[in-house]
């Protein structure tokens, strides 16, 4: 999981602003993954990605977009349309599909606040 | 689609005593249940994984098992350790159509030394 990295560590948002954050992998993993994590809770999926130039929405993508131009790189914006966006986002990747149920290693996270 | 509840919701023990988490899952598609640890404001670290095709599966003191038919699973720690102080969290997946994970809410875990 050392070769996930997430920017920045923190990050503010004013209202009506757009925000993008950062996961890059060096690990040639082909699946890519964004999740959200309030406060005390579990982990809710928000995109993912099997393949370049491919993405799936997650079970709360609404007020989120992400793309997938390269291999190495899954960006999310948080867009002015997410009006509840205090969490920490967190970044994964897998072999998958290469080798299905692969494990899942998670980037060092983003929290992102709002002013 | 899936979904994974985990008991209990916080769980203090005291030093050298074992420690239990459970989960149940509802589709009974599922064959892939990792387990990760998360200290506080650090990413999830998987510390124990087991695959539908495996009843039990044990790594020094952690242990999974696995009951398809009942479609629950549980984490065991033995012997317990300050350092094994944190939040622990199950999940599920049917290893399909991109391998999501579906996350149980997490089991805060104190060790009183």
């Amino acid at each position: 999981d050392g070769g996930i990295t997430q920017s920045p560590k923190y990050l503010f948002r004013k209202e009506g602003q757009n925000v993008t954050l950062s996961c890059e992998q060096n690990l040639n993993h082909d699946a890519m993954y964004w999740y959200r994590q309030d406060p005390g809770q579990g982990l809710r999926l928000i995109y993912y990605s099997q393949i370049v130039n491919d993405f799936q929405k997650g079970d709360i993508a609404e007020g989120y977009s992400v793309s997938r131009e390269k291999k190495e790189s899954f960006p999310l914006t948080v867009t002015s349309a997410q009006k509840n966006p205090t969490a920490f986002y967190l970044c994964a990747s897998s072999t998958y599909p290469r080798v299905p149920q692969e494990t899942q290693y998670f980037g060092p996270g983003t929290r992102l606040l709002v002013l | 689609g899936e979904n994974v509840e985990q008991h209990p919701s916080t769980l203090s023990v005291q030093e050298g005593d074992s420690a239990v988490i459970k989960c149940t899952y509802s589709d009974s598609a599922s064959n892939y249940f990792p387990w990760y640890k998360q200290e506080l404001g650090k990413r999830p670290q998987l510390i124990i994984d087991i695959r539908s095709n495996v009843g039990e599966k044990k790594d020094q003191r952690i242990a999974v098992t696995l009951n398809k038919t009942a479609k629950h699973f549980s984490l065991h720690i033995t012997e317990t350790q300050p350092e094994d102080s944190a939040v622990y969290f199950c999940a599920a997946s049917r290893g399909a159509a991109g391998n999501k994970l579906t996350f149980g809410g997490g089991t805060r875990v104190l060790v009183k030394p």
